[in-house]
Formats: structure tokens, C-alpha cells, sequence
């Protein structure tokens, strides 16, 4: 089955401890995502990146950072969370950057 | 930078009646326009799509307008059902992809 995988799904944690957000496609996709999601914002492009190695900023880039060492997987990396972190964030994944993205289930982050 | 307003914020409307939500984008050179539908619990999917060189594209009871004129497009639902009940986010894309805010939309009985 076609999908986008994130892990965790839910994690409470506490400002400071360094945490990584995994996210995996088995769609063979060139293109992927992460985003945030706030009540009332939408969604917020957080990086992308466009193929292996290659990574650039979205809107929201402060405070986070990604690797695209193999085509699969994109993980987020939050160095030391703080509680304005504290959101519900999707990965997304498309064949290129301008077609239709399959997202994940989000994953719900607390940082207290 | 690319700037996306999307409205309304909350829509009801009563089962088989149409709903429209609008969309405008600031940037004249944005080229791609989706249209994604969250359930509750799930990540967007795409429901709809169109690129700048098209005006209207439909998909059974889903259609969508472009005017790249007036730098606005619009989601058109006819036929509501009860499981449209759901969250909508437009999108334009530049060299970046920017999200409206969304619209809940409520399906009446």
C-alpha cells in the first residue's frame, strides 16, 4: 500500500531534549515535505526538500532542522524543543514539487 | 512572497445543497492550485487539482474555477453529502507551496 509513515504518532517531552520525528514513503517520491499545523494558521511549510542531499527552508524553518540521506526517508529534528514547538506536524511526499502530495497521519508534539 | 487567503473560515450547509470556497493568491507567477480535504484525526488529501494554463476542471461533484486574473480560485461542491463534513485547505505554488487557513465545512441534516 501506497503511503507516507511518521513516527511518533503522539510524544510528550520537555523543553530541551533533543527529538527526532521519522518520516518514511515507499512511493519512490523525489519530493518531500514537513509542515506544522496550529489552529487558526493552516498548514506551514516547515523544510523541503527536492531530492537526495537537497534541502531548503520553507516559511517556518527556525528551530528545526532535516536530513535527505536516502530517497525514502526525511526525518525532523528538533535540536532543543520549546513549548511554541508544541503542534501537530505531517510529512508529505509527491513525485515532484508541483504534483499532488500524500501526506501522513500527523504526528501530535507537546513540549512542556 | 506568495500570500493565500482562503474563505470562508466555517461553512453549513444543508445536505444537497452546494458549497463554494474561495481562495485568493498574491503571486502572479503561482502555477499549480490544489485543493486537499482533512478528515478528523487524518492528514490532507488531494481532492482536486488545476494548473495555470486550465480555467475550470470537474471531477463528479467536485469542481474547480481559476481566474488568474483576479488571482482567485474556487472549490465547488454540489450534491453535499454528510461525509464532505470535513476541513478544506486550498494551496498555490510558486517556487514554494503556500496554504489558506482552511474552511470547516458542516454537512446539516
Amino acid at each position: 500500500e501506497a503511503q507516507v509513515t511518521q513516527n511518533p504518532r503522539y510524544l510528550i517531552t520537555v523543553t530541551g531534549k533533543k527529538l527526532t520525528v521519522t518520516c518514511s514513503q515507499n512511493m519512490n517520491h523525489e519530493y518531500m515535505s514537513w509542515y506544522r499545523q496550529d489552529p487558526g494558521l493552516g498548514l506551514r511549510q516547515i523544510y523541503y526538500s527536492m531530492n537526495v542531499e537537497v534541502t531548503d527552508k520553507g516559511d517556518v524553518p527556525e528551530g528545526y532542522k532535516v536530513s535527505r540521506k536516502e530517497k525514502r526517508n526525511f526525518p525532523l529534528i528538533l535540536e532543543s524543543p520549546s513549548p511554541n514547538q508544541t503542534s501537530l506536524y505531517f510529512c508529505a511526499s509527491s513525485f515532484l514539487a508541483d504534483q499532488p502530495q500524500h501526506f501522513g497521519d500527523g504526528t501530535r508534539l507537546s513540549i512542556l | 512572497g506568495e500570500n493565500v487567503e482562503q474563505h470562508p473560515s466555517t461553512l453549513s450547509v444543508q445536505e444537497g445543497d452546494s458549497a463554494v470556497i474561495k481562495c485568493t493568491y498574491s503571486d502572479s507567477a503561482s502555477n499549480y492550485f490544489p485543493w486537499y480535504k482533512q478528515e478528523l484525526g487524518k492528514g490532507p488529501q488531494l481532492i482536486i487539482d488545476i494548473r495555470s494554463n486550465v480555467g475550470e476542471k470537474k471531477d463528479q461533484r467536485i469542481a474547480v474555477t481559476l481566474n488568474k486574473t483576479a488571482k482567485h480560485f474556487s472549490l465547488h461542491i454540489t450534491e453535499t453529502q454528510p461525509e464532505d463534513s470535513a476541513v478544506y485547505f486550498c494551496a498555490a505554488r510558486d517556487d514554494k507551496i503556500i496554504f489558506g487557513k482552511g474552511t470547516r465545512l458542516h454537512i446539516l441534516p
